[in-house]
């Protein structure tokens, strides 16, 4: 079975600051990982993934994750956080041969003006 | 291109009833998934469908099922409603669901059930 932790339940930063979100997982095989982000009222919005390659991945709005491993990690970054990243944030896993998502708690981003 | 749709978008029903979700993927999409997100919880999941068979299922009860129809819709069925099954309810599409060559699955908005 696969697993995502997200040991933060909030997360807040002031605007202009760099924005990380942690996430770890757990996976037998190849992991396929992936971070959503969710506005209130609304569905989830894809953000980035990693599947193989590089294990920096760049993402839409700034947004990058860096996939660890030998940590079982993949971190979501942003260099300059603005306010309208405030949102909720879900780190997910995929066994590989196997497109079933298993999704963290979520991460209530706070970017404070 | 329009993106997944999901009807209806909020449903408010009592203990005991029915409900059937519905959901239209992306078009040229084959593979429909259904979510359960249960307030301050992340999505869990539920069931997948490709070209109309069931490829996998989640740990939920027998009274949820589903069902692909031959133009990729899906329908998410609830039977004996428990107050538990409050949730939004998320369906996402995928190109198809074939292993070793990850599809992203896109997510629709969700409907919003609420059982009194």
């Amino acid at each position: 079975a696969q697993s995502v932790a997200q040991p933060e339940d909030q997360v807040n930063v002031a605007e202009g600051n760099p924005l990380t979100v942690k996430c770890t997982y757990s996976v037998s095989g190849n992991p396929y990982l992936f971070w959503y982000v969710q506005y209130p009222n609304r569905g989830l919005q894809f953000l980035l993934k990693y599947i193989t390659g590089d294990n920096l991945v760049k993402g839409s709005y700034g947004f990058e994750a860096e996939f660890n491993k030998s940590q079982t990690s993949f971190h979501l970054k942003k260099p300059s956080a603005l306010v309208s990243d405030s949102a909720l944030y879900f780190c997910a896993v995929a066994r590989y041969g196997n497109n079933r998502l298993a999704f963290g708690k979520g991460n209530q981003v706070v970017v404070i003006p | 291109d329009a993106g997944v749709t999901q009807s209806p978008t909020h449903l408010i029903k009592t203990r005991g009833q029915h409900v059937t979700l519905r959901c239209s993927p992306i078009s040229g999409h084959k593979s429909v998934s259904w979510y359960q997100q249960v307030l301050g919880q992340g999505p869990q999941f539920i069931f997948q469908y490709y070209e109309k068979e069931e490829r996998g299922r989640g740990n939920f009860p027998d009274r949820f099922s589903a069902r692909q129809f031959p133009n990729y819709s899906s329908e998410l069925n609830v039977n004996a409603l428990l107050l538990g099954d409050s949730a939004l309810y998320l369906c996402a599409s995928s190109l198809d669901s074939s292993g070793g060559n990850y599809n992203e699955q896109f997510f629709g908005p969700g409907t919003r059930l609420t059982v009194l």
